[in-house]
C-alpha cells in the first residue's frame, strides 16, 4: 500500500526553537506538499516543490522553509518557532500532473509553548 | 482565481438520513473536482473525483456530479452510517498540480 509518512504524530516545542517536521513518501512521486490545517480556515498550502532541490513559496510560506535532498523526503523547517504556528501540519504527494489527486500523511500536530 | 466555498457544519443527522453537502467553485478554467475525507486523527484520504463537466463520481455510496452550469459539486449519499462521521473537504485542481481546499464540513451521524 503507497504511504506517505510524517515522523511524528505529536510534537510539543518551546517558543524560539527550531522545529524539522519530516515527510517520506515511497511511491516515487514528483510533488510533495506541505500544509497546515486549522478550525474554520481548511488546509493552507506553506510550501510545494514538483522536483528535488526545487521548492515554491504557497499561500503562507512566512516563517517556515523546506528542504527536498531526495525526491522521497521532503522537510518542513520552522526557522523559530511561534505560538502562531500551533496547528496540524499534512504533508501530501502527487503523481505527474496531480490528476490521481494527492495521499496525504495522517498529519502532525504541532503545539509550540 | 481559483476558490472552492462549502456550506458551513457542523452537520449532525440521524443513521440512515440523506445526506447533501454542498459544495461550490470559482476557477479560471476547466478545473478537476474531488472530495476528500478526514476521519478523526488521520490525514485526508479522496473519496471522489470527476475530471470534466457532467461526469459523477461515487465512491463507497458517496456521489458527486461536475455541474459546470452551476459551478457545483455537492456531494451526496442516500443513507448515512456512523461510521461515516468525518469531515469533508471539496478541492478543485486546475492547470498545475496546486490543489484549492474548501474549509471542510464536520459530519456527524447519530445512532
Amino acid at each position: 500500500d503507497v504511504k506517505v509518512t510524517q515522523s511524528s504524530r505529536y510534537l510539543v516545542k518551546r517558543t524560539g526553537e527550531k522545529v524539522f517536521l519530516e515527510c517520506v513518501q515511497d511511491m516515487d512521486h514528483e510533488n510533495m506538499f506541505w500544509y497546515r490545517q486549522d478550525p474554520g480556515l481548511g488546509l493552507r498550502l506553506i510550501y510545494f516543490s514538483y522536483d528535488v532541490k526545487m521548492k515554491e513559496k504557497g499561500d503562507i510560506p512566512e516563517g517556515y522553509s523546506v528542504s527536498r535532498e531526495k525526491k522521497e523526503r521532503f522537510s518542513l523547517i520552522l526557522e523559530s518557532a511561534s505560538t502562531n504556528q500551533t496547528s496540524m501540519y499534512l504533508c501530501a504527494s502527487s503523481l505527474g500532473t496531480g490528476e490521481r489527486g494527492y495521499t496525504f500523511g495522517s498529519g502532525t500536530r504541532l503545539t509550540v509553548v | 482565481g481559483n476558490s472552492v466555498t462549502q456550506m458551513e457544519g457542523p452537520v449532525t443527522l440521524s443513521e440512515e438520513a440523506f445526506l447533501t453537502i454542498n459544495c461550490t467553485y470559482t476557477a479560471t478554467g476547466y478545473p478537476s473536482l474531488f472530495w476528500y475525507v478526514q476521519y478523526p486523527g488521520e490525514g485526508l484520504q479522496l473519496l471522489l473525483k470527476a475530471t470534466k463537466a457532467d461526469d459523477k463520481g461515487s465512491n463507497k455510496g458517496f456521489e458527486a456530479t461536475y455541474r459546470k452550469e452551476t459551478t457545483s459539486f455537492h456531494l451526496e449519499k442516500g443513507s448515512v452510517q456512523v461510521s461515516d462521521s468525518a469531515v469533508y473537504f471539496c478541492a478543485l485542481k486546475e492547470t498545475g498540480n496546486q490543489f484549492y481546499f474548501g474549509t471542510g464540513t464536520s459530519l456527524t451521524v447519530i445512532p
